[in-house]
């Protein structure tokens, strides 16, 4: 079963605009990561963040980490076309820490020139 | 070395038939992963070898699965007696323990008739 559960599960915006989407999680984490999956392609790894960070960035990509609510959000800003995909974001346990990922459902997320 | 490399793309077999799958993972990368996903979720792990020693199995590996990694290098996974419901994506992914995020191959598309 899936342990992370993002919100929402699709989201449709204009070139330019911001998109923001959410993962909680259920139980203790070595780090989260998210990674993004075009429609029949493998998953490309896009940020980690680990359990003692709070935010990171990279590129356009801004990653929150709130261990104490169990979730977490990633920010693309100015998006583009190019960036239609489904996001996923995927926890590596405490308990199982390198041996394995946990992902949820993902957002399909739809960038419209 | 252009990432973790994934054979055959596509098959398509007919049920009660054997499968075998390949996965080249990346050569510094002593952890490799096989997930598997179908249409609309997130990947599911299966198993994970670190080296030549597969350490965990998933409850989703039934006996018809196996997996193996000989030497360490590439590794194989087979479906035997395959039915409808093992229709899906399999990926696999690799991985340097302690380096962070997962990289996956393009994925093997499997269609049982």
């Amino acid at each position: 079963s899936q342990q992370g559960e993002e919100d929402p599960q699709a989201l449709s915006i204009q070139e330019g605009e911001n998109a923001t989407m959410n993962c909680s999680y259920k139980t203790s984490i070595n780090n989260l990561q998210w990674y993004r999956q075009n429609s029949g392609r493998g998953l490309v790894h896009l940020i980690l963040i680990r359990s003692n960070e709070r935010e990171k960035h990279s590129g356009r990509l801004r990653v929150t980490l709130d261990t104490s609510k169990k979730s977490s959000s990633l920010l693309i800003t100015a998006s583009r076309a190019a960036d239609t995909a489904s996001y996923f974001c995927a926890t590596e346990g405490e308990e199982t820490s390198g041996s394995r990922l946990t992902f949820g459902e993902g957002t399909q997320l739809t960038v419209n020139p | 070395d252009t990432g973790v490399s994934q054979n055959p793309r596509h098959k398509i077999t007919k049920r009660g038939q054997n499968v075998t799958f390949r996965c080249d993972p990346i050569s510094e990368h002593n952890r490799l992963y096989w997930y598997r996903q179908t249409l609309g979720q997130g990947p599911e792990f299966l198993t994970y070898f670190q080296n030549e020693a597969q350490l965990e199995k998933s409850r989703l590996l039934s006996d018809r699965f196996s997996a193996e990694r000989p030497k360490g290098s590439f590794s194989t996974l087979e479906i035997q007696r395959t039915e409808q419901g093992d229709s899906a994506m399999y990926l696999c992914a690799s991985s340097l323990r302690g380096f962070g995020g997962y990289t996956f191959g393009s994925g093997t598309r499997l269609t049982v008739v």
